[in-house]
């Protein structure tokens, strides 16, 4: 069975400081991975994705995620907070047995000024 | 371009009440899916398309019906509503399946049952 878990339901930055944001995972085969983000009444939206290519994946808005076979990990980072990145985000994964995925439960973000 | 529409975007049902949360994708995708988001839970899949014609089950399928009948649609019925299907449901879709490739999602359909 596959399994995600985001360490931090919360987490808490200023503006133009480093985002760390802790993902890992349990999958019995070459997993696929990704990041989503969701602003505010909106819906989720792809930040990046690993699929078995480069081991660091960039994504939009600055965004970069690693992954790592060893600690099973994929977390996700971005050198300078913008106020625009509040929002929530969700790692989830596929071992591509499956046509389905599996989501973590989130991490909300917050920037302050 | 649309994308993926969903309709209604705000619903207050009775218990007992039947609905439809209407869904549509203009980009040909194959697949569709709906999934529901409670707080502190993530999103869970509730059913799946991988084609018209084909639908499957997905983690949380009990009092929920879905069809297929076109490429573009995929409407998710509740049979008869109950306080636990109080959430805000999505509908997602991607070109050929959700694990390799972007799922795209409609803004979402919060529903309240009371």
């Amino acid at each position: 069975a596959q399994s995600v878990t985001q360490l931090d339901s919360h987490v808490s930055v200023s503006e133009g400081t480093p985002v760390l944001l802790r993902c890992n995972y349990s999958s019995s085969y070459s997993p696929s991975l990704f990041w989503y983000v969701q602003h505010p009444n909106k819906g989720l939206q792809l930040l990046l994705k690993y699929t078995s290519a480069a081991t660091l994946v960039k994504g939009i808005n600055g965004f970069e995620a690693e992954f790592k076979k060893s600690e099973t990990s994929f977390h996700l980072t971005k050198p300078s907070a913008h106020m625009s990145d509040a929002a929530e985000y969700f790692c989830v994964v596929s071992d591509r047995r499956y046509s389905t995925l599996t989501f973590g439960k989130g991490t909300m973000l917050l920037v302050s000024p | 371009n649309a994308g993926v529409t969903q309709t209604p975007k705000f619903q207050v049902l009775k218990t007992g009440q039947s609905m439809t949360l209407q869904c549509a994708q203009d980009m040909n995708h194959e697949y569709m899916s709906w999934y529901r988001q409670d707080p502190g839970m993530g999103l869970r899949l509730i059913h799946y398309s991988v084609g018209a014609g084909i639908t499957d089950q997905g983690e949380v399928p009990n009092g929920y019906n879905v069809s297929r009948s076109t490429t573009e649609d995929f409407p998710l019925r509740l049979l008869s509503a109950a306080p636990s299907q109080t959430s805000v449901y999505f509908c997602a879709s991607s070109y050929r399946d959700s694990t390799t490739g972007e799922l795209f999602f409609g803004e979402g359909s919060r529903l309240t049952v009371l």
